[in-house]
């Protein structure tokens, strides 16, 4: 059973500050690899998606790396804002069955805080 | 726009009830979910339905059932044999490889 964990549990840091939010994996199987935002009482909303083929996708100030064979994916988030503070959620997507169908599976998140 | 509709937003349910949770969506997705989040925690998989007409259990199923009769709709409901179901519950849908991952804004749902 696929299994996900993400690393640290919460972090706090002041704004302008570099940061790394870890995630592991225990099936390296995986179709592909996401990295989800949910602002408190709200849905999640994709941010990056890398493919299994892929080792790292950038969008704006962050960057996804992805190590399959390690079972390991990092989030880096350059110069922290405010804005940024939000629970960031990791996911795995993996085949069902050697169907190109599958389903995601979640770890239980990183609440990010940036104070000003 | 394209995206899922949830709702209600707000839901009570009454010990021995059986209650529908809505999810609607105009993405042209073949995959939908349904997942379960409780308080600090990860969300959990409870149903998924890759095509019409078929769906899988997820990690939690007991105690919801769902169907899958159009494209475009993907109704949970939650039984009275769910013996804890207040938490915030999410719908998803995809492509069949996962892609286009689009989430609803959710429902709360709350036993009084």
């Amino acid at each position: 059973k696929q299994e996900v964990t993400q690393i640290p549990a919460a972090l706090s840091v002041p704004e302008g500050e570099n940061l790394v939010l870890n995630c592991s994996f225990t099936d390296s199987a995986i179709y592909n690899l996401q990295w989800f935002r949910q602002d408190p009482g709200k849905g999640l909303t994709s941010l990056l998606l890398i493919q299994s083929s892929q080792r790292e996708q950038t969008s704006g100030r962050l960057n996804a790396s992805l190590d399959k064979s390690s079972g390991r994916s990092t989030l880096y988030i350059a110069a922290s804002q405010p804005g940024d503070s939000a629970t960031y959620l990791c996911a795995v997507f993996t085949n069902a069955g050697g169907t190109s169908y599958g389903k995601l599976t979640f770890g239980q998140g990183t609440i990010l805080t940036v104070h000003p | 726009d394209g995206g899922i509709t949830q709702s209600p937003k707000y839901l009570f349910r009454k010990e021995g009830q059986n209650v529908t949770l809505s999810c609607e969506q105009n993405l042209n997705h073949d995959a939908m979910y349904w997942y379960r989040q409780d308080p600090g925690q990860g969300l959990r998989l409870i149903y998924y339905s890759q095509i019409v007409n078929d769906f899988q259990k997820g990690d939690i199923a007991e105690g919801y059932s769902v169907s899958r009769e159009k494209k475009e709709s993907f109704p949970l409901t939650v039984t009275s044999a769910q013996k804890n179901p207040t938490a915030f519950y999410l719908c998803a849908s995809s492509d069949r490889t996962g892609y286009g991952y689009t989430f609803g804004s959710g429902t709360r749902l709350t036993v009084v």
